[in-house]
C-alpha cells in the first residue's frame, strides 16, 4: 500500500537555526499538507500547497515557514529561525484530490522537532 | 467557541463493551467530516469519513447531524486493540482539515 514517508523521523536543533524538514507525498497525489502536533496538544493545520503555490496557510504559518516541491517528489517545510515553541511532531500529509470533495488526506509518521 | 469540541475522556470500557463518542463543530459551512484514530506518538490514520445518511464499517458506525452540527462514533464489541485517541476531524474549506483534541479510549481486559 502506498504510504506517506518522512525524513528525519528526530530533529534535535538549537534555538535560531534552519531547518528542513522532508516528505514522500504518495506518488500519484496532487495536494500536500503539513500539521504539526505540539506534544499533548491536537493537530493543527500548517499549509496546504497545490500546482507549485500555498492554497491555504494558518496563522500559526508566519514568515519564518516556507515550502518547497524541489522536485517531483519530495515536498519540504523549512524553518528559518527555530524558536523554542516550535518543538512539536510535524506531520506531512497528501490527497489525490481537495479534502473539500470528500477525499482522504493520508499522513506521513511525522518528524519529531526538538529546539533546545 | 472551539471549532471541534471532543469530550477528552478516557473512557475506560471492558473487552466487548459498547462505547459512543460525540463531537460538536462550530463551521456550519464545513463541507466533509471523518474520525481518524491517532496511537500515541504516531501519525493520524482515518478510521471512516462521515455521511449525513450515516455510514457503518464492520464494528464502527458514524452519524452526522447537520442541524445541530454534530458527529458520533460508536464501537461495538470493543477489542483491546481499540484503545487509542479518536479524533474527530472537520473539513471548513476545501484546503485544510480541523481536528478536535481526541478522545482517549482504554479497553481493558
Amino acid at each position: 500500500e502506498p504510504e506517506v514517508t518522512q525524513t528525519p523521523s528526530h530533529q534535535v536543533t538549537q534555538m535560531g537555526q534552519e531547518v528542513i524538514l522532508r516528505c514522500v507525498p504518495i506518488s500519484n497525489h496532487l495536494y500536500f499538507y503539513w500539521y504539526r502536533q505540539i506534544l499533548g496538544q491536537k493537530v493543527e493545520f500548517l499549509v496546504s500547497f497545490y500546482n507549485n503555490e500555498i492554497s491555504e496557510k494558518s496563522e500559526i504559518f508566519d514568515d519564518q515557514f516556507s515550502v518547497e516541491r524541489p522536485d517531483g517528489s519530495n515536498f519540504t517545510l523549512k524553518i528559518r529561525s527555530t524558536k523554542l515553541e516550535d518543538s512539536a511532531m510535524y506531520f506531512c500529509a497528501s490527497s489525490e484530490l481537495l479534502a473539500g470533495g470528500g477525499d482522504t488526506q493520508y499522513f506521513g509518521p511525522g518528524t519529531r522537532l526538538t529546539v533546545l | 467557541r472551539k471549532e471541534v469540541e471532543q469530550d477528552p475522556g478516557p473512557f475506560n470500557v471492558p473487552e466487548g463493551a459498547t462505547v459512543a463518542f460525540n463531537c460538536t463543530y462550530s463551521n456550519s459551512a464545513s463541507q466533509s467530516f471523518f474520525w481518524y484514530r491517532q496511537d500515541c506518538r504516531k501519525e493520524p490514520k482515518l478510521l471512516m469519513s462521515v455521511y449525513s445518511s450515516g455510514n457503518e464499517d464492520g464494528r464502527f458506525t458514524a452519524q452526522l447531524n447537520r442541524a445541530s452540527q454534530y458527529i458520533s462514533l460508536l464501537i461495538r464489541d470493543s477489542k483491546l486493540s481499540d484503545s487509542a485517541t479518536y479524533l474527530c476531524v472537520v473539513n471548513p474549506s476545501s484546503y485544510k482539515l480541523i481536528f478536535g483534541s481526541g478522545t482517549r479510549l482504554l479497553v481493558r481486559p
